[in-house]
């Protein structure tokens, strides 16, 4: 069984500019959720997608979205960075009507 | 406002020992709870879950939920070096989506 991927594992970007974030979710997961953790704190729910739809979001600005395709995998987008971004972001997977979420490795992303 | 609370530490106990790591929380109406690992600049890693009141053991790990006081503890027997990571606390709330509220962490240190 393969666990929760994510990609790029690092990124560094400018501020102003775009980026994708990509992660795979566990084997028959349907439930995924993107987490922001800055360092020394804990994760911060960015939002949850579920078969497809969005499905909670936190207190993210609107330059913070997603989206979730057929095969249960997701992407979170963030438009014009700011050095705030700056953080580790995480995905993490669960089955369906299941708390417990299992997470990717993470991507660290650096804004200059 | 919904939290959870954790002493930020450091724990620091001999190889061997027992660590207790404590978390409260604000909210009643709290649903799930959950016990993460986390080594650094790595993601979090679910050690325990628990739903009702009492103990509940899994190998070296015990995690107690006390939901008439508000908190949930971990027990970590025959505490190892390698048990050396930050411990987070986080919770569901009903209805809300299975989003993780997560505590700080703990940041305990076993020392050989």
């Amino acid at each position: 069984e393969t666990g929760v991927t994510q990609s790029p594992t690092h990124l560094i970007k400018t501020r102003g500019q775009q980026v994708t974030l990509r992660c795979s979710s566990q084997s028959g997961h349907n439930t995924v959720s993107w987490y922001q953790q800055a360092l020394g704190q804990g994760p911060q729910f960015i939002f949850q997608y579920y078969r497809e739809e969005e499905n909670g979001r936190g207190n993210f600005p609107p330059r913070f979205s997603g989206l979730q395709f057929p095969n249960y995998s997701s992407e979170l987008n963030v438009n014009a960075l700011e050095l705030d971004d700056s953080a580790l972001y995480l995905c993490a997977s669960s089955l369906p009507r299941d708390n417990e979420q299992f997470f990717g490795p993470g991507t660290r992303l650096t804004v200059l | 406002q919904k939290e959870v609370e954790q002493n930020s530490g450091p724990l620091s106990v001999p190889e061997g020992a027992i660590a207790s790591l404590n978390c409260t929380y604000s909210d009643r109406v709290s649903q799930s709870f959950f016990w993460y690992r986390q080594y650094s600049g790595k993601s979090p890693e679910l050690i325990m879950s628990i739903y009702s009141n009492g103990d509940k053991e899994d190998g070296r790990f015990t995690a107690q939920l006390n939901k008439a006081s508000q908190y949930v503890s971990l027990l970590i027997r025959d505490s190892q070096p390698s048990d050396s990571a930050t411990y987070l606390c986080a919770v569901t709330y009903a209805g809300n989506n299975r989003k993780l509220i997560w505590g700080l962490g703990t940041s305990l240190a076993v020392n050989p």
